[in-house]
């Protein structure tokens, strides 16, 4: 089937370790996104990639990191400088074309959970 | 700045009757909107979308409104089943940022048997 796929499910870290969420699609799409939900401020945007080898900032990159080496993964990369890095984490991937209206699908999603 | 807007943190409906959710917009230059539907520990799936060329999209027991002029889209669901019971954001797209989307901070939609 194809989907997007996210692991762990949950993850836990000590304050000041970095850890890495991982993201992977087999949908062929272009385009890759990180967001982070919290409750009561929706879903904003971490990093987004049109292509392999490219990625920008998105409203809240700060303390974050990822990498585009393949078309079917997008790692993101939690930092100790991340202040407050718990918060369910989510990843999707779209095609990227201008005029597509074709949605964003999304993973299931990653708990984060700083002790 | 926030550039979709969803005020309405919650909403309570009775099974049976029809749900309202409301979004706000502030910039013109979206070309479409699209409504997402999550459960707890989930990932959001798609649900319905409109193009800013159309004021209505049907599928089924959902319906998206678009108001241009009030920059404004609501979401109707007719009639609501308990099932419902989630949280809906809205998001808009720029016409020429490819797929990246804005989203509202989302709306938790209780529905009671």
């Amino acid at each position: 089937d194809g989907g997007i796929t996210q692991s762990p499910k949950y993850l836990f870290r000590k304050e000041g370790q970095n850890v890495t969420l991982s993201c992977e699609q087999n949908l062929n799409h272009d385009a890759m996104y990180w967001y982070r939900q919290d409750p009561g401020q929706g879903l904003r945007l971490i990093y987004y990639s049109q292509i392999v080898n490219d990625f920008q900032k998105g409203d809240i990159a700060e303390g974050y990191s990822v990498s585009r080496e393949k078309k079917e993964s997008f790692p993101l990369t939690v930092t100790s400088a991340q202040k407050n890095p718990t918060a369910f984490y989510l990843c999707a991937s779209s095609p990227w074309e201008p005029t597509s209206t074709d949605t964003q699908y999304f993973g299931p999603g990653t708990r984060l959970t700083v002790l | 700045d926030q550039q979709v807007k969803q005020n309405s943190p919650s909403l309570s409906v009775q099974e049976g009757r029809i749900s309202i959710l409301n979004c706000d917009y502030t910039n013109s230059m979206f070309d479409y909107f699209l409504w997402y539907k999550k459960y707890p520990a989930e990932g959001p799936t798609f649900l319905i979308s409109i193009s800013s060329i159309k004021d209505k999209n049907e599928d089924g027991r959902f319906t998206v409104f678009l108001n241009k002029s009030a920059k404004h889209l609501s979401l109707h669901i007719v009639p609501s089943q308990p099932g419902d019971s989630a949280v809906y954001f809205c998001a808009a797209k720029y016409y020429n940022q490819g797929g990246k989307l804005i989203f509202g901070q989302g709306t938790e939609l209780s529905v009671k048997p």
